[in-house]
């Protein structure tokens, strides 16, 4: 495997439901990052992980609970979702994240696409 | 307040043209970096080209260029000789540097269609 990847692409969920979005990344980063994208949205930041430790909670619900267990996986715990949480849900992984664009683009997987009915 | 404006929903191009799709800024960060990322359908973001504040000279990779106008607060994507492959959504995004780390702020994104 190489870059990004993200399973699964697909997820249909009840509100009731509990599941998990997985991230991995082979790029030796050490920064992570989850992303929401709704149709006609700009894309939100939701979660920075960096060095496994989170710095960033961007105002999300806690029903969405990010894990980093080490520097190249990342989870999304999903429990007791709306259905306005349907939506594209993007994981991304930079060098780190000091500020210098050599080491700070932004490297993106494929998505998981969640359905919430 | 937006701070990343892309004005074109939509955008038809013909095969082997050029096509400028346009993004707009807004910042009071005198140091910020300008990205480009592509969305093919298949949804993943697909890292274009970078433009820091201070480069001098307009970011160019392979097929793509930057025309950075600092003044206006301008970062278009230049795509020469379009193929079909380019069909996708293109995203404007910009960093800057007062939020202490690597915060992509991004625009709603020009869908570009190539036809043969």
């Amino acid at each position: 495997e190489t870059g990004v990847t993200q399973t699964p692409r697909h997820l249909v969920m009840g509100m009731t439901n509990k599941k998990s979005l997985k991230c991995e990344q082979h790029l030796g980063h050490n920064a992570m990052y989850w992303y929401k994208q709704s149709a006609k949205k700009p894309l939100e930041l939701m979660f920075v992980y960096n060095f496994k430790e989170q710095t960033e909670n961007n105002s999300v619900p806690s029903r969405f609970s990010p894990e980093c267990p080490n520097s190249s996986h990342l989870f999304l715990h999903l429990h007791t979702l709306q259905p306005e949480d349907s939506a594209l849900y993007l994981c991304a992984s930079s060098q780190e994240t000091s500020g210098s664009p050599d080491t700070d683009t932004q490297y993106f997987g494929p998505g998981t696409r969640l359905t919430v009915l | 307040a937006q701070k990343i404006t892309q004005t074109q929903p939509g955008m038809f191009v013909q095969e082997k043209e050029a096509v400028t799709l346009d993004c707009t800024y807004d910042t009071s960060d005198q140091s910020y970096g300008l990205f480009w990322y592509k969305q093919p359908s298949s949804g993943e973001m697909i890292f274009l080209i970078y433009q820091g504040s201070y480069d001098e000279q307009n970011a160019t990779e392979g097929r793509y260029s930057l025309n950075f106008q600092k003044a206006r607060k301008s970062a278009n994507l230049v795509i020469s000789a379009s193929q079909l492959g380019d069909s996708a959504m293109y995203f404007c995004a910009m960093r800057e540097s007062s939020t202490g780390f690597q915060k992509l702020v991004f625009g709603t994104g020009t869908r570009l269609l190539v036809s043969p």
